[in-house]
């Protein structure tokens, strides 16, 4: 199986912050990554396919980049809305499995 | 607008089984990939089980492989997954999830229900 590994697991930060999250996998999966969105007590939202599309609606201080192995999420300038846990996932196969988390904290 | 609407989530002892469903509206069910995700209390997210649209062929992750089976019925829209043997360590929501923008082989999920709970006591 292909393992995901995300860095940081948590991360604190303030309003207007430049965050970036990184995305490891354990071998080369292309650009067939997503990023997902979830905040307490919610399902999941997707923010991002294929590395760097943004699903329709996203902000766009929100970006994906990488290939291969390695990926990151960038959210350029932190809003209040932000303030969630962030996972990337895979899809290089059907046996899709997520990264840990990163949870973003108020700083 | 797309609406999945899990249920059939319990408290079951150990060993037990359920059956969860996922009521799909909104869109048209038949023509999509559908998978159940979980997330264990205060846990990471885990991709638990997928099907393809015409539910002919199903895929697992190796720890409910053998006591989990994921299925379909078209004609009215449910998605459903049969889990037996329950282990507390399959105590989590469940997620149903809707994938879409898919690669050569596999997808992400664009929607997702809001989730049901299954507690499995030890």
């Amino acid at each position: 199986d292909i393992q995901m590994t995300q860095s940081p697991s948590t991360l604190s930060a303030s309003v207007g912050d430049r965050v970036t999250i990184t995305c490891r996998a354990s071998q080369s999966i292309g650009t067939w990554l997503a990023w997902y969105q979830q905040k307490p007590g919610k399902a999941p939202q997707l923010l991002i396919y294929k590395a760097s599309t943004l699903e329709t609606g996203v902000p766009s201080r929100f970006s994906g980049s990488g290939s291969g192995t390695e990926f990151t999420l960038t959210i350029s300038s932190l809003q209040p809305d932000d303030f969630a846990t962030y996972s990337c996932q895979h899809y290089y196969n059907y046996f899709r499995t997520f990264g840990q988390g990163t949870k973003v904290e108020i700083k | 607008e797309v609406q999945l609407l899990e249920s059939g989530g319990a408290l079951v002892q150990r060993g037990g089984a359920l059956t969860l469903s996922c009521a799909a509206s909104g869109f048209t069910f038949s023509t999509y990939a559908m998978s159940w995700v979980r997330q264990a209390p205060g846990m990471g997210l885990e991709w638990v089980s997928a099907l393809t649209d015409n539910g002919d062929a199903t895929y697992y992750t190796d720890s409910v492989k053998g006591r989990f089976t994921i299925s379909r019925d078209n004609s009215k829209n449910t998605l459903f997954l049969q889990m037996s043997n329950l282990r507390a360590e399959d105590t989590a929501i469940y997620f149903c999830t809707k994938a879409a923008y898919c690669g050569p082989t596999s997808c992400p999920f664009d929607s997702w229900g809001q989730g049901t709970l299954v507690t499995v006591s030890s």
